[in-house]
């Protein structure tokens, strides 16, 4: 069973702040790191995808990746309160996806 | 843009009662998934289905669960006799290809089992 964990917060910054994210995963063999935003009652939306160690910027949002640690991360440059959310971190391994149990995030005005 | 399409958005049903719920996945991708989200916990995989038949499930997905593919299009997951703590939030989603990294979920139907 590959075990994808993060911090379930919740995690509180102000307005125009970084909020800064994290995820660890239990399986080298893991190739595709994805990060999902999902709104109370909606379902995930896809953010950030990244493959490769080193850092994806789009936008407001950067995605980290350390294969060696097994560590992905997620920054949120200028959040705003429409950032509010809850983040799951996904990990892909052949063709099915993990879950971890997704970090609450409330951005104050 | 293309989407997932899921129905009912919410079902309210009698314990014992047999439930279908609804998925139409993008057209041309190939992998189909079945998620449950019990409310205040994570999403939870249920079942993958390629090439017209079930390629992995999880320990959930017991007897009471089946998946179909009835026509070129649908996507539909049964459960034979709800019960209490089958009440959740339950996602559809699909998969372009296996070399493929996006996950397209559908919003979701709500199951109530009273």
């Amino acid at each position: 069973q590959k075990e994808v964990e993060q911090n379930s917060g919740p995690l509180s910054v102000p307005e125009g702040a970084i909020a800064s994210l994290n995820c660890t995963y239990s399986d080298r063999v893991s190739q595709s790191f994805f990060w999902y935003r999902q709104y109370s009652g909606k379902s995930p939306e896809l953010i950030m995808s990244i493959y490769s160690n080193g850092d994806k910027e789009d936008g407001r949002f950067t995605a980290q990746l350390n294969k060696a640690s097994q560590y992905v991360s997620l920054l949120i440059r200028d959040s705003q309160p429409s950032d509010s959310a809850t983040y799951l971190c996904a990990v892909k391994a052949g063709n099915q996806f993990y879950f971890g149990t997704g970090t609450s995030l409330t951005v104050i005005p | 843009e293309p989407e997932v399409t899921q129905t009912p958005s919410h079902q309210v049903t009698q314990m014992g009662q047999e439930v279908i719920l609804r998925c139409v996945p993008i057209s041309n991708h190939l992998y189909f998934y079945w998620y449950r989200q019990i409310l205040g916990q994570k999403v939870e995989f249920l079942v993958s289905f390629y090439n017209n038949e079930i390629s992995e499930k999880s320990e959930i997905f017991d007897d009471q669960f089946s998946v179909e593919r009835p026509d070129g299009s649908n996507f539909t997951l049964k459960i034979r006799s709800t019960k209490l703590e089958d009440s959740a939030m339950y996602f559809c989603a699909s998969l372009a290809g296996a070399n493929t990294g996006e996950l397209f979920f559908g919003e979701g139907s709500r199951l109530t089992v009273l």
